[in-house]
């Protein structure tokens, strides 16, 4: 069965500093979101993206965020210059259209430092 | 805004049913979910209801959905120690909405 991918798995990475999420989303999928689940806290709503622009976004999804689709496979989020509150299991979802269910990637936990 | 709220813990012994409980405060939710968080672990989806259901049963797992009271519950049949997990339920309103999330049921299943 198809999944979402994630990479990586663990990323730490010292304040200020940028780093890259990436998310290879199920192939026939179109709309894409990220969430954040801060350890021990809820899941929250970051971003949602489709036909190449922001759907909908967060408060938490400040100017130090954002999301691009470089190419036709690969989804990712950048934040610019990370904050130890950025410490957090970020996850990627997506589905073919919505409200039809998402499907979650395993997630990436950032640590930043 | 809208809000969905569930107990933090369970436990069950082994064998035994396990009924998580969610509530959630907005009345046009149109789909409700249910996740499954294994350690350190992605989210799975385990199942799902539209609004205009009252049950769904998928094998193990029945699903009540009480909207007048805006209530969702998992039960789990002949729970194993394989289902102990965090399980959150999740509601989403209109075409395009994120998903809201409950903080999460930590399921402890006892031997």
């Amino acid at each position: 069965e198809p999944e979402v991918t994630q990479t990586p798995s663990h990323q730490v990475t010292q304040m200020g500093q940028e780093v890259i999420l990436r998310c290879v989303p199920i192939s026939n999928h179109l709309y894409f979101y990220w969430y954040r689940q801060i350890l021990g806290q809820k899941v929250e709503f970051l971003v949602s993206f489709y036909n190449n622009e922001i759907s909908e976004k967060s408060e938490i999804f400040d100017d130090q965020f954002s999301v691009e689709r470089p190419d036709g496979s690969n989804f990712t989020l950048k934040i610019r210059s990370t904050k130890l509150e950025d410490s957090a299991m970020y996850f990627c979802a997506a589905t073919t259209r919505p409200p039809e269910t998402q499907y979650f990637g395993p997630g990436t936990r950032l640590l930043v430092l | 805004g809208e809000d969905v709220e569930q107990s933090l813990f369970l436990s069950v012994r082994e064998g035994d049913s396990s009924v998580i409980n969610c509530t959630y405060t907005d009345s046009s939710s149109t789909y409700l979910y249910w996740y499954k968080q294994e350690p350190g672990a992605g989210l799975q989806l385990l199942t799902y209801i539209f609004s205009n259901m009252d049950m769904k049963q998928d094998q193990r797992l029945t699903v009540l959905l009480n909207k007048k009271d805006k209530h969702l519950s998992l039960r789990i049949a002949d729970t194993q120690t394989g289902d102990s997990a965090i399980y959150f339920c999740a509601e989403r309103t209109d075409y395009g909405q994120n998903f809201v999330f409950g903080p999460g049921t930590r399921l402890s299943v006892l031997p």
